[in-house]
Protein backbone atom coordinates (compact mmCIF):
# COMPACT_ATOMS: atom_id res chain seq x y z
CA UNK A 1 0.00 0.00 0.00
CA UNK A 2 1.17 3.41 -0.35
CA UNK A 3 1.85 5.83 2.56
CA UNK A 4 1.06 9.61 2.29
CA UNK A 5 2.74 11.57 5.01
CA UNK A 6 1.49 15.04 5.67
CA UNK A 7 3.80 17.90 7.69
CA UNK A 8 3.12 19.03 9.61
CA UNK A 9 0.17 18.11 11.40
CA UNK A 10 -0.88 21.29 12.90
CA UNK A 11 -0.63 24.47 11.71
CA UNK A 12 -1.15 27.68 13.66
CA UNK A 13 -1.98 30.35 10.77
CA UNK A 14 -2.36 34.07 10.91
CA UNK A 15 -5.17 35.59 8.60
CA UNK A 16 -4.00 37.22 5.73
CA UNK A 17 0.02 35.87 6.04
CA UNK A 18 0.32 31.99 3.75
CA UNK A 19 -0.12 28.64 4.65
CA UNK A 20 1.74 25.60 3.44
CA UNK A 21 1.34 21.95 4.00
CA UNK A 22 3.63 19.37 2.38
CA UNK A 23 2.87 15.82 1.56
CA UNK A 24 4.62 12.52 0.60
CA UNK A 25 4.33 9.20 -0.76
CA UNK A 26 6.12 6.47 -0.08
CA UNK A 27 5.89 5.73 -4.11
CA UNK A 28 5.75 7.64 -6.93
CA UNK A 29 2.44 8.49 -7.80
CA UNK A 30 2.65 8.75 -11.69
CA UNK A 31 0.00 6.15 -13.13
CA UNK A 32 0.72 3.88 -16.55
CA UNK A 33 -1.59 6.53 -17.78
CA UNK A 34 1.08 9.13 -17.72
CA UNK A 35 -1.15 11.29 -14.98
CA UNK A 36 -0.50 11.19 -10.59
CA UNK A 37 -3.50 11.15 -9.08
CA UNK A 38 -2.96 13.22 -6.19
CA UNK A 39 -5.64 15.24 -4.69
CA UNK A 40 -5.89 17.60 -1.95
CA UNK A 41 -9.58 17.82 -0.31
CA UNK A 42 -10.42 20.01 2.83
CA UNK A 43 -13.02 19.08 5.73
CA UNK A 44 -14.38 21.97 7.75
CA UNK A 45 -15.70 20.96 11.19
CA UNK A 46 -18.59 19.08 10.64
CA UNK A 47 -18.50 18.77 7.33
CA UNK A 48 -17.88 15.94 4.51
CA UNK A 49 -14.89 16.86 3.22
CA UNK A 50 -14.65 18.78 -0.30
CA UNK A 51 -11.92 18.48 -3.52
CA UNK A 52 -9.60 21.49 -3.61
CA UNK A 53 -6.83 20.17 -5.90
CA UNK A 54 -6.93 17.59 -8.50
CA UNK A 55 -3.95 15.87 -10.54
CA UNK A 56 -1.08 17.59 -8.11
CA UNK A 57 -2.08 21.38 -9.51
CA UNK A 58 -5.75 21.52 -10.89
CA UNK A 59 -8.24 23.45 -8.57
CA UNK A 60 -11.48 21.88 -8.70
CA UNK A 61 -14.65 24.30 -9.79
CA UNK A 62 -15.27 26.64 -7.21
CA UNK A 63 -12.15 26.75 -5.41
CA UNK A 64 -10.66 29.99 -4.44
CA UNK A 65 -6.84 30.64 -6.60
CA UNK A 66 -5.64 31.59 -3.02
CA UNK A 67 -5.27 27.71 -3.17
CA UNK A 68 -2.90 25.99 -5.07
CA UNK A 69 -0.91 22.95 -5.25
CA UNK A 70 2.60 21.50 -6.52
CA UNK A 71 5.29 19.24 -6.95
CA UNK A 72 6.07 15.39 -8.66
CA UNK A 73 6.72 11.71 -8.22
CA UNK A 74 6.14 11.35 -4.18
CA UNK A 75 6.70 14.99 -3.20
CA UNK A 76 3.71 17.46 -3.08
CA UNK A 77 2.55 20.98 -1.50
CA UNK A 78 -0.88 22.80 -1.13
CA UNK A 79 -0.43 26.51 -1.17
CA UNK A 80 -2.49 29.12 0.47
CA UNK A 81 -1.59 32.06 -0.72
CA UNK A 82 -3.52 34.11 2.24
CA UNK A 83 -4.87 32.55 5.10
CA UNK A 84 -9.19 33.46 5.47
CA UNK A 85 -11.02 32.39 8.38
CA UNK A 86 -13.05 29.87 6.33
CA UNK A 87 -9.74 27.97 5.80
CA UNK A 88 -9.72 26.78 9.23
CA UNK A 89 -10.24 22.78 8.90
CA UNK A 90 -8.32 19.61 8.25
CA UNK A 91 -6.53 19.34 4.71
CA UNK A 92 -5.81 16.06 3.59
CA UNK A 93 -4.13 14.68 0.70
CA UNK A 94 -4.86 11.42 -1.03
CA UNK A 95 -3.61 9.44 -3.91
CA UNK A 96 -5.82 7.40 -6.24
CA UNK A 97 -3.15 6.09 -8.24
CA UNK A 98 -3.26 2.36 -7.05
CA UNK A 99 -5.92 0.89 -4.82
CA UNK A 100 -6.18 0.90 -1.89
CA UNK A 101 -6.78 4.87 -2.35
CA UNK A 102 -5.20 6.36 0.65
CA UNK A 103 -5.22 9.22 2.58
CA UNK A 104 -2.78 11.46 4.91
CA UNK A 105 -2.80 11.95 8.62
CA UNK A 106 -4.36 14.98 7.96
CA UNK A 107 -3.25 18.16 8.66
CA UNK A 108 -5.58 20.85 11.00
CA UNK A 109 -5.49 24.37 10.12
CA UNK A 110 -6.28 26.63 12.71
CA UNK A 111 -5.98 30.53 13.38
CA UNK B 1 -26.98 20.23 -8.53
CA UNK B 2 -25.16 16.93 -7.51
CA UNK B 3 -26.74 14.90 -4.50
CA UNK B 4 -25.34 11.63 -2.51
CA UNK B 5 -27.56 11.09 0.74
CA UNK B 6 -26.92 8.15 2.96
CA UNK B 7 -28.59 5.83 5.01
CA UNK B 8 -29.30 2.68 6.40
CA UNK B 9 -26.73 3.88 9.49
CA UNK B 10 -27.29 3.19 13.13
CA UNK B 11 -26.66 1.26 15.81
CA UNK B 12 -25.59 -2.42 15.62
CA UNK B 13 -23.99 -5.15 17.79
CA UNK B 14 -21.25 -6.62 17.33
CA UNK B 15 -20.97 -9.38 14.64
CA UNK B 16 -24.14 -8.40 13.45
CA UNK B 17 -24.59 -6.88 10.14
CA UNK B 18 -25.74 -3.31 8.37
CA UNK B 19 -26.62 -2.20 4.52
CA UNK B 20 -25.58 1.38 3.89
CA UNK B 21 -27.38 3.15 1.01
CA UNK B 22 -26.81 6.16 -1.13
CA UNK B 23 -29.19 7.89 -3.24
CA UNK B 24 -27.58 9.77 -5.88
CA UNK B 25 -28.99 12.61 -8.23
CA UNK B 26 -27.97 15.47 -10.21
CA UNK B 27 -25.37 13.55 -12.36
CA UNK B 28 -25.18 10.27 -14.94
CA UNK B 29 -24.62 7.92 -11.91
CA UNK B 30 -24.46 4.81 -14.23
CA UNK B 31 -21.44 6.72 -15.73
CA UNK B 32 -19.40 7.35 -12.61
CA UNK B 33 -16.88 5.09 -10.17
CA UNK B 34 -18.72 5.27 -6.69
CA UNK B 35 -16.75 4.84 -3.45
CA UNK B 36 -17.40 4.16 0.09
CA UNK B 37 -14.79 6.11 2.73
CA UNK B 38 -15.19 6.30 6.32
CA UNK B 39 -13.62 8.29 9.35
CA UNK B 40 -14.04 7.21 12.88
CA UNK B 41 -15.02 9.36 15.99
CA UNK B 42 -11.61 12.54 15.74
CA UNK B 43 -9.93 10.61 13.38
CA UNK B 44 -8.59 10.83 9.70
CA UNK B 45 -10.48 9.23 6.14
CA UNK B 46 -10.43 5.72 5.68
CA UNK B 47 -11.37 4.49 1.90
CA UNK B 48 -13.57 1.32 2.14
CA UNK B 49 -14.34 0.60 -1.26
CA UNK B 50 -14.47 1.38 -4.91
CA UNK B 51 -17.23 0.21 -7.72
CA UNK B 52 -16.60 0.59 -11.26
CA UNK B 53 -19.16 2.82 -13.41
CA UNK B 54 -20.81 -0.85 -14.25
CA UNK B 55 -20.53 -2.54 -11.21
CA UNK B 56 -18.13 -4.89 -12.79
CA UNK B 57 -14.53 -4.14 -10.81
CA UNK B 58 -14.83 -3.80 -7.46
CA UNK B 59 -12.20 -3.35 -4.63
CA UNK B 60 -12.02 -3.27 -0.66
CA UNK B 61 -9.75 -2.17 1.80
CA UNK B 62 -7.77 -4.94 3.98
CA UNK B 63 -9.72 -3.90 7.17
CA UNK B 64 -12.96 -5.15 5.32
CA UNK B 65 -12.51 -7.51 2.77
CA UNK B 66 -14.21 -10.62 3.10
CA UNK B 67 -17.47 -9.21 5.42
CA UNK B 68 -18.18 -5.87 3.17
CA UNK B 69 -19.91 -5.99 -0.15
CA UNK B 70 -20.33 -2.84 -2.59
CA UNK B 71 -23.00 -3.17 -4.92
CA UNK B 72 -24.67 -0.55 -7.13
CA UNK B 73 -28.46 -0.29 -9.27
CA UNK B 74 -28.05 2.14 -12.08
CA UNK B 75 -31.26 2.19 -12.67
CA UNK B 76 -32.18 2.92 -9.58
CA UNK B 77 -29.36 5.34 -9.01
CA UNK B 78 -28.23 3.53 -5.82
CA UNK B 79 -24.55 2.81 -4.22
CA UNK B 80 -25.20 0.14 -1.29
CA UNK B 81 -22.28 -1.47 1.35
CA UNK B 82 -23.41 -4.85 2.74
CA UNK B 83 -21.70 -4.75 6.23
CA UNK B 84 -21.40 -8.39 8.10
CA UNK B 85 -19.59 -9.21 11.00
CA UNK B 86 -19.24 -6.06 12.23
CA UNK B 87 -16.64 -5.26 15.11
CA UNK B 88 -16.25 -2.39 17.40
CA UNK B 89 -13.22 -0.75 14.97
CA UNK B 90 -15.87 -0.45 12.27
CA UNK B 91 -17.53 2.01 14.18
CA UNK B 92 -17.67 5.41 12.00
CA UNK B 93 -19.11 8.22 9.50
CA UNK B 94 -19.24 6.45 6.32
CA UNK B 95 -18.84 8.69 3.32
CA UNK B 96 -19.96 7.91 -0.41
CA UNK B 97 -18.17 9.63 -2.91
CA UNK B 98 -18.23 10.05 -6.55
CA UNK B 99 -14.99 9.65 -8.36
CA UNK B 100 -14.97 10.23 -11.91
CA UNK B 101 -10.72 9.77 -13.20
CA UNK B 102 -9.99 8.96 -9.56
CA UNK B 103 -11.06 12.58 -8.64
CA UNK B 104 -13.13 12.17 -5.36
CA UNK B 105 -15.54 15.32 -6.40
CA UNK B 106 -18.74 15.47 -4.86
CA UNK B 107 -19.49 13.66 -1.24
CA UNK B 108 -22.78 12.75 0.77
CA UNK B 109 -23.43 14.57 4.26
CA UNK B 110 -22.16 10.94 5.79
CA UNK B 111 -24.08 8.44 7.82
CA UNK B 112 -23.16 7.44 11.56
CA UNK B 113 -22.51 3.50 12.26
CA UNK B 114 -22.13 2.57 15.74
CA UNK B 115 -21.11 -0.81 16.87
CA UNK B 116 -21.27 -1.80 20.46
CA UNK B 117 -23.11 -4.22 22.72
Amino acid sequence: DIVMTQTPLSSPVTLGQPASISCRSSQSLVHSDGNTYLSWLQQRPGQPPRLLIYQISNRFSGVPDRFSGSGAGTDFTLKISRVEAEDVGVYYCMQATQFPRTFGQGTKLEI
Amino acid sequence: EVRLVESGGGLVQPGGSLRLSCAASGFTFSSDEMNWVRQAPGKGLEWVSYIHASGSTTYYADSVKGRFTISRDNAGNSLYLQMNSLRAEDTAVYYCARSPWGHFVSWGQGILVTVSS
